[in-house]
């Protein structure tokens, strides 16, 4: 099936600094893709939708200048946590489809974000 | 919120099916019922999804009742690896321009042997 790769698995920050994730399709191009975060214990929450050649849309209550997406290609999408605090620590996942009829939604395998 | 209701937990032995239940009363006419898992730490699995018809592949059968309010997932033979977190979404099928998936908690499925 389709693959979605997400880089890195986990990431280690000081408080204060930016982190970038990248999102990845391996075998397929991807014109949306979907920016997921997940506190321990908790379920997936919808932070953005990531468009390839324009702007995201990011859910209610997600701080646009906080969680900056780009999307430059049709095979990544890229997260950048600016000036990380300890509270953005969590579980960061993305999402894409190659052919939603048959395969539905492929996550990443997500990263992990500890900010210390 | 979600647009589910699924138990928060369930036990299967090794070997014997697991049948998880998924209420969606409110699911309209053009929403698919979708099923994933999440086993610790990972990213969510695709398993199945359908519209009206039951569905069956490799990993799993989806059985959908005639009024859509319900659905169950079932693996035919659970194994240890099966253990995971299973979220049943309803959702719009859209392809690459939306995402409305909803993710409820789940059922926490623990396969003993």
């Amino acid at each position: 099936g389709a693959v979605v790769s997400q880089h890195p698995s986990w990431v280690i920050c000081k408080s204060g600094t930016s982190v970038k994730i990248e999102c990845r399709s391996l075998d397929f191009q991807a014109t949306t893709m979907f920016w997921y975060r997940q506190f321990p214990k908790q379920s997936l929450m919808l932070m953005a939708t990531s468009n390839e050649g324009s702007k995201a849309t990011y859910e209610q209550g997600v701080e646009k200048d906080k969680f900056l997406i780009n999307h430059a290609s049709l095979t990544l999408s890229t997260l950048t946590v600016t000036s990380a605090h300890p509270e953005d620590s969590s579980f960061y996942i993305c999402s894409a489809t190659r052919d939603v009829e048959r395969e539905g939604y492929t996550f990443g395998s997500g990263t992990r974000l500890t900010v210390v | 919120d979600a647009k589910t209701t699924q138990p928060p937990s369930m036990d299967c032995a090794e070997g014997r099916a697991a049948n998880l239940p998924c209420n969606h009363s409110t699911i309209s006419g053009n929403e698919y019922v979708y099923w994933y898992r999440q086993i610790h730490s990972q990213g969510p699995q695709y398993i199945i999804h359908g519209l009206k018809n039951n569905e069956t592949n490799e990993m799993a059968s989806l059985i959908i009742t005639e009024d859509r309010k319900s659905s169950t997932l079932i693996l035919p033979h659970a194994t240890l690896r099966d253990t995971a977190v299973y979220y049943c979404i309803v959702s719009l099928e859209i392809n690459n321009y939306g995402q409305n998936f909803v993710f409820g908690p789940g059922t926490r499925l623990s396969v003993l042997p």
